[in-house]
């Protein structure tokens, strides 16, 4: 079953502009993490945040993680073309028995970023 | 190179026959994941495999099998018992050890007409 729920399911902006991708969750998490995915390839890890961590930065990339909430989001600065694909944000479930490393990942945002 | 490989990319098969995706890692790590994706969705957890010998069904493992005779391969085979089975097989890895961080290979698109 699904843990994560991204919002929008898509986003088209232009280069030079800001993206921004949320991630809703459903349980407690030790973590959450971001991936990206091109086009018909595999999942590449871009960032994880610890449930004790309220933001991380990485490069262009900006996380925060509102534990309260439960919800997360994904800051793309600067956007490219380059940038263009589908994000996915995953998590733990530690109520279920923490299985470790088993993920729950989201539907994703699709990320389009025009020259 | 270290990584993930899954092969072929590519896979059409006829309906009723089992196939089975190759997926080989050289990271040495101890966990290993399938996942399908299908169109518009996220990724569905298939079976999963902590260490050699030994694996546990994910949320859609029916019509499905796997083994884990070596640390370093993870097949997967595809049963004509799966009722929809033309999907993206993606397969990942993971060190253990506290690691949350998964690896994962190119993926194989199966058709099945």
């Amino acid at each position: 079953s699904q843990q994560g729920e991204e919002d929008p399911q898509a986003l088209s902006i232009q280069e030079g502009e800001n993206a921004t991708m949320n991630c809703s969750y459903k349980t407690s998490i030790n973590n959450l993490q971001w991936y990206r995915q091109n086009s018909g390839r595999g999942l590449v890890h871009l960032i994880l945040i610890r449930s004790n961590e309220r933001e991380k930065h990485s490069g262009r990339l900006r996380v925060t993680l509102d534990t309260s909430k439960k919800s997360s989001s994904l800051l793309i600065t600067a956007s490219r073309a380059a940038d263009t694909a589908s994000y996915f944000c995953a998590t733990d479930d530690p109520d279920r028995g923490s299985t470790l490393g088993r993920l729950y990942f989201g539907r994703g945002t699709q990320l389009t970023v025009w020259p | 190179d270290g990584g993930i490989t899954q092969s072929p990319k590519y896979l059409f098969r006829k309906e009723g026959q089992n196939v089975t995706l190759s997926c080989e890692q050289n990271l040495n790590h101890d966990a290993m994941y399938w996942y399908r994706q299908d169109p518009g969705q996220g990724l569905r957890l298939i079976y999963y495999s902590q260490i050699v010998n030994d694996f546990q069904k994910g949320d859609i493992a029916e019509g499905y099998s796997v083994s884990r005779e070596k640390k370093e391969s993870f097949p997967l085979t595809v049963t004509s018992a799966q009722k929809n089975p033309t999907a993206f097989y993606l397969c990942a890895s993971n060190p253990g050890q506290g690691s949350y961080e998964q690896y994962f290979g190119p993926g194989t698109r199966l058709t099945v007409t």
